[in-house]
């Protein structure tokens, strides 16, 4: 497709159950981003892939959130153990290349919610 | 740390009234700064953008000019349509990572 898309678009599951979310971003966009984006705040960066450098991880907020990037293209954002708090919007984004000031495209959103 | 810190809302607005959304920033360097949109039920999108000091982003009528003196990006809109009715963050971003450092967001309601 031309834009980012994300799956599931909705989700609901129970605290304590592992949830997969996925992104498959624009292609040939060499960067990747996810955030989160939670009622009533603002965007939580969470994690950015850039080419094959290795991930800037410093916004995950615990070890029971991973991510990674298969060849380059498509990636999957793992949450274990859900909790209530990780209720929100995760939005995944890309953009072409490193340049500073580039446009970032965002997908509609995976939109958990853990009961 | 870089931040970006802007009005809260909701802002409440009659169609045609002038709009003003502040937006101040912190940053190491020489940032970039956004403004995106989130239109209900849509996705984020770019709204305008400026990269270097004293650039004016404008798009859809909004403006919004780089002023490094005040380190802020205010949007404005001359005449607001109920068709703006959105969410709108203030972004930055630094150096060659393009990570975007988002504001809290501010709603924007605009009435007949």
């Amino acid at each position: 497709g031309a834009g980012v898309s994300q799956s599931p678009s909705n989700k609901v599951t129970e605290k304590g159950k592992d949830v997969e979310l996925r992104c498959d971003p624009i292609s040939g966009h060499t960067a990747l981003y996810w955030y989160r984006q939670s009622l009533g705040q603002g965007l939580e960066f969470l994690i950015y892939f850039q080419g094959n450098s290795a991930p800037d991880k410093s916004g995950l907020p615990s070890d029971r959130f991973s991510a990674e990037r298969t060849g380059g293209s498509v990636s999957t954002l793992t949450i274990q153990r859900t909790q209530q708090e990780d209720s929100a919007v995760y939005l995944c984004a890309s953009t072409p290349d490193r340049v500073s000031g580039n446009t970032i495209y965002f997908g509609e959103g995976s939109w958990l919610t853990v009961v | 740390g870089n931040s970006v810190t802007q009005m809260e809302g909701p802002v409440t607005l009659s169609e045609e009234a002038f709009l003003t959304i502040n937006c101040t920033y912190t940053a190491t360097g020489y940032p970039s700064l956004f403004w995106y949109v989130q239109y209900p039920g849509e996705g984020l999108q770019l709204l305008l953008k400026a990269t270097k000091a004293d650039d004016k982003g404008s798009n859809k009528g909004f403006e919004a000019t780089y002023r490094k003196e005040t380190t802020s990006f205010h949007l404005e809109k001359g005449s607001v349509q109920v068709s703006d009715s959105a969410v709108y963050f203030c972004a930055l971003s630094t150096g060659n990572t393009d990570k975007l450092i988002f504001g809290t967001g501010t709603r924007l309601q605009v009435f007949p």
